[in-house]
């Protein structure tokens, strides 16, 4: 069966320093692969998606940043935290044609910036 | 660009009632729409999956419709129970599984 896990489940960071959030994917091949964020009073919103190794698609403009180095891992990065990254962020996982299959969520990283 | 709109934001009932929670959304040229389930610091657990040829989708207590020519989802959960209690999020698909969610309704089914 597919599992989804992402690590540290939490994290508090200060201003300023880099940031590295690990999301790997088991029991599947070439999935596609998302980063959401779920600030507090907020939405979930989309911040970069994958539908292959090295192929990130930016969402928003941000200071984060994502890679692919392997199929089934995913890594959220920051070089220089600011506040307003504070949030949940959710990676999720998906196979198959397009709109055909259920998303699936890890449980989250919560990251508090200071 | 998709807004998705989830009426009401917050719902607190007791327990056995049965309830309807609502998302709409402006586009409705969409693949599929997605329920979700948070309980508080955790992930989204997948309910229910609609897809857009479909008028609804039945798991257990839950019931899903779609009217897509109005833009508009219902989460109906039969038989309340306090683990029931939790955010629900609708989200609508338009290109390939990047979905927009709406803000949420957050219930409580109180015993």
């Amino acid at each position: 069966s597919q599992t989804i896990h992402q690590w540290p489940a939490t994290l508090v960071q200060p201003v300023g320093s880099p940031l590295s959030l690990e999301c790997t994917v088991e029991g599947t091949s070439n999935p596609n692969l998302y980063w959401y964020r779920q600030a507090a009073g907020r939405g979930l919103q989309l911040l970069f998606y994958s539908v292959g190794i090295g192929q990130i698609s930016s969402e928003v403009p941000q200071n984060l940043s994502a890679s692919r180095p392997q199929d089934r891992q995913f890594i959220l990065s920051s070089k220089k935290l600011l506040l307003s990254d504070s949030g949940f962020y959710l990676c999720a996982w998906s196979v198959g044609a397009a709109g055909a299959n259920v998303l699936t969520f890890g449980a989250g990283s919560r990251l508090t910036v200071l | 660009k998709q807004e998705v709109t989830q009426i009401p934001a917050a719902l607190s009932v007791p327990e056995g009632e049965n309830l309807v929670l609502n998302c709409s959304f402006t586009d409705s040229a969409i693949y599929n729409l997605q329920w979700f389930r948070q309980d508080p610091g955790k992930g989204l657990t997948s309910l229910l999956l609609i897809q857009s040829s479909q008028r609804e989708q039945t798991s257990g207590r839950l019931n899903a419709s779609l009217d897509k020519s109005s833009g508009r989802s219902t989460l109906y959960i039969a038989a309340s129970q306090p683990g029931d209690s939790a955010t629900y999020l609708c989200a609508v698909d338009n290109a390939g599984n990047m979905l927009t969610f709406g803000g949420g309704t957050r219930l409580m089914v109180k015993p």
